[in-house]
């Protein structure tokens, strides 16, 4: 089974440049979620998607950030003006719902440098 | 809402000895709980997980956790430490709705 993936890998960028991240997500999973992962920090839920509508974004910093998931599969999340603080890890991550609960399976991260 | 605490923000122990994470964790319902490893440049992959019944779970890698609600508690465990062990470990909370809340991390050296 395919995991999630995400792309690019790496982006260096100047502060307030823009920044796209593309995530697919294992294939059937409903739920899609972006966490930002700053060094020596555990992941932050940006914004969780439950097919194409939007569940939780309250941690999303709008002014600078959106993200869309048209079709309910693959999402992309836009960084526009980035910001120096905005270095981090972007980690796209799913899940489905079962009998046993939700798991969810995370990519391997698109890491950003904002310089 | 919830949270997670990870005491140990780096441990270090020697290769063959065992070990144990310490995760405490906030949360009015039933909790689902998970522990993450994450390697360098990599994401993070799930050791294991809680949703409830025995509350002694077993993992992949060797390692087991043990849910203790009365201390609120959910400590991750290996009896004997390989070198590929290295990484940093994530405690997580979970509604039953899927929002995931993770602590800090612990960032475990292993000695030879």
């Amino acid at each position: 089974e395919a995991g999630v993936a995400q792309s690019p890998r790496y982006k260096i960028i100047e502060k307030r440049q823009s920044v796209a991240f593309w995530c697919n997500p294992i294939s059937g999973h409903a739920t899609l979620y972006w966490y930002q992962q700053i060094l020596g920090q555990g992941p932050k839920l940006l914004i969780q998607f439950q097919n194409n509508g939007v569940v939780d974004d309250s941690q999303l910093p709008k002014d600078r950030f959106s993200a869309e998931r048209l079709k309910g599969v693959d999402s992309t999340l836009k960084i526009q003006p980035a910001k120096l603080e905005d270095s981090a890890v972007y980690l796209c991550a799913s899940s489905f719902e079962s009998s046993s609960g939700n798991t969810i399976y995370f990519g391997e991260g698109s890491w950003l440098t904002v310089v | 809402a919830q949270s997670v605490t990870q005491p140990d923000i780096h441990i270090t122990v020697s290769e063959g000895a065992s070990l144990e994470l310490r995760c405490n964790y906030s949360y009015g319902a039933t909790p689902y709980l998970f522990w993450y490893v994450q390697s360098p440049g990599q994401g993070l992959q799930l050791l294991l997980k809680y949703f409830s019944g025995d509350t002694l779970v077993q993992g992949i890698k060797g390692f087991e956790a043990e849910f203790k609600r009365s201390q609120s508690s959910f400590n991750l465990r290996k009896p004997s430490v390989h070198w590929s062990d290295a990484a940093e470990y994530f405690c997580a909370v979970a509604t039953n709705a899927g929002k995931s809340t993770f602590g800090d991390g612990t960032t475990l050296t292993v000695k030879p």
